[in-house]
């Protein structure tokens, strides 16, 4: 059963950058997709993309081009989402989840299932 | 203002059964199968439902999932104090190539 363990909480002051890391563990990394999705306080689930991890290759919603990047180290069955030039509304829970099978190249959709337990990056001077 | 429309809130008693609707469009519900999570206080999401109407092992048979057309609807029947969280409603987009979700609906056990 695989499980998905995130990296703690951070603190960052606008303009800054962080990356918050996303740890599989029990069952293979490849072959599926890691996504992120977004909480901000208080509001619903917003996907941000996916990365195949078989191929390193990201895919980005609308919203989440240029300012956020998706990462992946397969030694150590980690993806990464790292956001740039933070601003007080990036304020969010982030969370990964494992969905979308890959082969050949391409995702395909795939419920989410599991979840990491959420990083609260909080952008504040 | 999000793609798929969900009830801001939903409410009852213990024992009691309560459905949960969710509204899309051909792009999204119309082609695709819809999900559902229950992200309880304070917790991360948890797949609740896959394919519309598949519970995934471990989720109580009192919960149950439908889709007709464009629109979506979750049952819990037997209503417990525990069932009290958020519920969203996702689906795949093909006209976005991309997940959306529903605003989500805050159930709260009377």
């Amino acid at each position: 059963q695989v499980q998905l363990v995130q990296s703690g909480s951070e603190l960052r002051e606008p303009g800054a950058s962080v990356k918050v890391s996303c740890k599989a563990s029990g069952s293979t990394f490849t072959r599926y997709a890691i996504n992120w999705v977004r909480q901000a306080p208080g509001q619903g689930l917003e996907w941000m993309g996916w990365i195949n991890t078989d191929t390193g290759n990201p895919t980005y919603a609308q919203a989440f081009t240029g300012r956020f990047v998706f990462s992946l180290d397969t030694s150590v069955s980690t993806a990464y989402l790292q956001i740039t030039s933070l601003k007080a509304d990036d304020t969010a829970v982030y969370y990964c989840a494992r969905g979308g099978y890959c082969s050949g190249g391409s995702c395909y959709p795939h419920w989410f299932d599991p979840w990491g337990q959420g990083t609260l990056v909080t952008v504040s001077s | 203002q999000s793609v798929l429309i969900q009830p801001p809130s939903a409410s009852g008693t213990p024992g009691q059964r309560v459905t949960i609707s969710c509204s899309g469009s051909s792009s999204n519900i119309g082609s695709n199968y819809i999900c559902w999570y229950q992200q309880l206080p304070g917790t991360a999401p948890k797949l609740l439902i896959s394919r519309s109407n598949q519970r995934p092992s471990g989720v109580p048979d009192r919960f149950s999932g439908s889709k007709s057309g464009t629109s979506a609807s979750l049952a819990i029947s037997g209503l417990r104090s525990e069932d009290e969280a958020d519920y969203y409603c996702a689906a795949w987009d093909d006209s976005l190539s991309g997940w959306v979700f529903g605003g989500g609906t805050k159930l709260t056990v009377l």
